[in-house]
């Protein structure tokens, strides 16, 4: 069975910029999340989507938004790029959201220059 | 403000002998809490969970504790492996009364456990 998948890996922005990052979620699973991981703030939540719906959304700025298709597979944005953006974005899915359990990709590492 | 926290940024133990990580959180409305582990250039990796409503989950050489008084949790390896290397994190949801947390936990910052041959 297939993991989660993120594209790309790697990214390397300038400032006011906009990214767009993508997430293929396990086979079967619906509830797509979206994590920030910085070495100062750890890992933050961003948002989360079930079937195409937005249920859940961390604390962050507008200029990060996301989307999550019928296929379950998802995306997020961020525009007008900062600094302090380069993180690395992780993205998990899940089954059964009671349990808490969540698969994670690998992360898309973006850089902002 | 740091609702989950990891005291400890690293660890340093022996194989065969007991890895002990800790964690200690401020809301009172967490009522799941998980461990994860991560390698380099990977993702995080769901190890073992428990539920509010019980004080200790096994599963094989990992245990969860939970002190719901102290707000503290731990995480015991026995033995300790060195394949068990890797950055460890704490997690905790609050969940809405449907059960569900909507794919939000909060982490603490981690600890970095080295287990020496």
């Amino acid at each position: 069975k297939a993991g989660v998948t993120q594209t790309p890996r790697y990214l390397i922005k300038t400032r006011g910029q906009q990214v767009t990052l993508s997430c293929s979620p396990i086979s079967g699973h619906r509830s797509v999340s979206w994590y920030q991981q910085t070495p100062g703030q750890g890992l933050q939540f961003l948002f989360e989507y079930f079937s195409e719906t937005q249920r859940n959304k961390g604390n962050f700025p507008g200029r990060f938004s996301g989307r999550q298709f019928s296929n379950s597979r998802s995306e997020m944005n961020v525009s007008t790029l900062e600094l302090g953006d380069s993180a690395l974005y992780l993205c998990a899915s899940s089954f059964d959201p009671n349990t808490g359990e969540l698969f994670f990709g690998e992360g898309s590492r973006l850089t902002v220059l | 403000d740091q609702q989950v926290k990891q005291n400890s940024p690293s660890l340093s133990v022996q194989e065969g002998r007991i890895s002990i990580l800790n964690c200690d959180y401020t809301n009172s409305m967490f009522d799941y809490f998980l461990w994860y582990k991560k390698y380099p250039a990977e993702g995080p990796t769901f190890l073992i969970s428990i539920s509010s409503i019980k004080d200790k989950n096994e599963d094989g050489r990992f245990t969860v504790f939970l002190n719901k008084s102290a707000k503290h949790l731990s995480l015991h390896i026995v033995p300790s492996q060195p394949g068990d290397s890797a950055v460890y994190f704490c997690a905790a949801s609050a969940r809405n009364a449907g059960g569900t947390s909507y794919g939000k936990l909060t982490f603490g910052q981690g600890t970095i456990l080295t287990v020496h041959p």
